[in-house]
């Protein structure tokens, strides 16, 4: 099946500072890539579906300032939080859209944690 | 905006027996999908459905997409302790640019 690779699998940081994740599609392109957010034993949270060459479309409650995504090729989009708090802790995971099948890859996600 | 409900929400049995997993909403959509999750890792993709009425099956595993394809089915026969984790069923239209999630199904095998 498709691979989608994440980067990187965990984080530690401080209160205040900025963390970038990476979301590669190795073996297909992806024009469009999602990056959702998952609390403990609850389904996926979508934040935003990310396009390449054009802005994100973000879901309604995600602030586009705080969470800055950007898709500059058809197999990379990152996902920056910024000035991140311990509240911003979570686990991120993108997904990217097989664009002939209209399947979406998961990454294996991203595990921050703000201390 | 489209909703998918799924059933049940957490679901512990013992190793061996059967459990069918609910996905349905008042929508259409182009093609459904299954995902299973364990703990600290992505989902992984099972199948997709695509047409009304379709059936597929994977080892022990059954999928079924509905007739008018608002809704599906997972049906677990003999179910073993590798089967748990945490199922998604998804929901995807074309012209929407993006799926619809359930909200998940936790499964517990016990040996």
């Amino acid at each position: 099946g498709a691979v989608v690779s994440q980067h990187p699998s965990w984080v530690i940081c401080k209160s205040g500072t900025s963390v970038k994740i990476e979301c590669r599609s190795l073996d297909f392109q992806a024009t469009t890539m999602f990056w959702y957010r998952q609390f403990p034993k609850q389904s996926l949270m979508l934040m935003a579906t990310s396009n390449e060459g054009s802005k994100a479309t973000y879901e309604q409650g995600v602030e586009k300032d705080k969470f800055l995504i950007n898709h500059a090729s058809l197999t990379l989009s990152t996902l920056t939080v910024t000035s991140a708090h311990p509240e911003d802790s979570s686990f991120y995971i993108c997904s990217a859209r097989d664009s002939y099948t209209d399947t979406q890859y998961f990454g294996p996600g991203t595990r921050l944690t703000v201390l | 905006t489209q909703l998918l409900e799924q059933s049940p929400q957490f679901l512990s049995i013992q190793e061996g027996e059967n459990l069918t997993v609910y996905c349905n909403s008042s929508s259409v959509f182009s093609s459904l999908q299954w995902y299973r999750q364990e703990p600290g890792e992505g989902p992984v993709l099972l199948v997709t459905v695509v047409t009304g009425g379709e059936v597929k099956k994977l080892k022990r595993l059954t999928f079924q997409f509905g007739d008018a394809r608002k809704d599906s089915s997972l049906h677990i026969t003999a179910a073993q302790p590798g089967d748990t984790g945490l199922y998604l069923c998804a929901g995807t239209n074309t012209n929407a640019g993006k799926s619809t999630f359930g909200d998940g199904t936790t499964l517990t095998v016990k040996p």
